[in-house]
C-alpha cells in the first residue's frame, strides 16, 4: 500500500560526493515536494514542484538542485555533499490545489549521514 | 500562510480521550486547517482537515471555532501508538506548500 516510495532508507556518502536521492508516487499527484527534517528545527521546505519540468524554491534551496523529468518522479540533488546536509529527507506529493482534496501523502525518509 | 500556536507537550493515558488544541488568529477567510502527525521515525501522515464545519473520520475529529480563530484535534480512545508529534496547519486552496512548526508532542502512558 506504499504510494510515495523513497529510493533508500539509509544513505551514507562522503564529503564532496554528488547525491541522487529519488522520489516517486503513484498517485497521479501534481505536487511534490522536498523537506528536511533536524532535531530541533522542524521540516524545512527545500524545493517544490507543481507540474513537470517546473520547480520553486523553498526555505532552504542552497546546495540542492531538483529534477522532475516525469510527474510521477521527483529527484533532489547535492551537488557537492557537505556534513552539515547530513539529515531527514523527506518526499512529498499533494493534489493542487490541495485546500479541500486532502494533504500531503509522505514518504518514509531517507536518512543520508555525510561523512 | 498564517500561524499557528500549539503547545509543545501534552500527556494522556491510554484509552481515554485527548484534545490537542491549536489557536491561529490570523487565519484568513480561505485557509483550510490541516493536520499531521508524526510518529517515531517515520514521515509525517495526514490526519484530518476542515475549512468551517466539524469533520470526522476514522483517525480522528476535527472541532473548529465559530470564528475560526482556534480548533482542537481530538482522539476519541487514546492506544499507545497515538504518541506522536502533532503539526496543526493552515494552508488557503491556492498555496502550494506546506509549512510545518514544531507541531505538540504527544505522550500516551499506560
Amino acid at each position: 500500500d506504499v504510494k510515495v516510495t523513497q529510493s533508500s532508507r539509509y544513505l551514507v556518502k562522503r564529503t564532496g560526493e554528488k547525491v541522487f536521492l529519488e522520489c516517486v508516487q503513484d498517485m497521479d499527484h501534481e505536487n511534490m515536494f522536498w523537506y528536511r527534517q533536524d532535531p530541533g528545527l522542524g521540516l524545512r521546505l527545500i524545493y517544490f514542484s507543481y507540474d513537470v519540468k517546473m520547480k520553486e524554491k523553498g526555505d532552504i534551496p542552497e546546495g540542492y538542485s531538483v529534477s522532475r523529468e516525469k510527474k510521477e518522479r521527483f529527484s533532489l540533488i547535492l551537488e557537492s555533499a557537505s556534513t552539515n546536509q547530513t539529515s531527514m529527507y523527506l518526499c512529498a506529493s499533494s493534489f493542487l490545489p490541495f485546500g479541500d482534496r486532502g494533504g500531503y501523502t509522505f514518504g518514509s525518509g531517507t536518512r543520508l549521514t555525510v561523512v | 500562510d498564517a500561524k499557528t500556536t500549539q503547545p509543545n507537550s501534552m500527556e494522556s493515558n491510554e484509552e481515554e480521550p485527548v484534545h490537542l488544541p491549536c489557536n491561529h488568529s490570523t487565519i484568513s477567510g480561505t485557509d483550510y486547517i490541516h493536520w499531521y502527525r508524526q510518529l517515531p521515525s517515520q514521515g509525517p501522515e495526514y490526519v484530518i482537515h476542515g475549512l468551517t464545519s466539524n469533520v470526522n473520520n476514522r483517525m480522528a475529529s476535527l472541532a473548529i471555532a465559530e470564528d475560526r480563530k482556534s480548533s482542537t484535534l481530538i482522539l476519541h480512545r487514546a492506544t499507545l501508538r497515538d504518541a506522536a508529534v502533532y503539526y496543526c496547519i493552515l494552508n488557503s486552496n491556492s498555496g502550494y506548500a506546506l509549512n510545518f512548526g514544531k507541531g505538540t508532542s504527544l505522550l500516551v502512558t499506560p
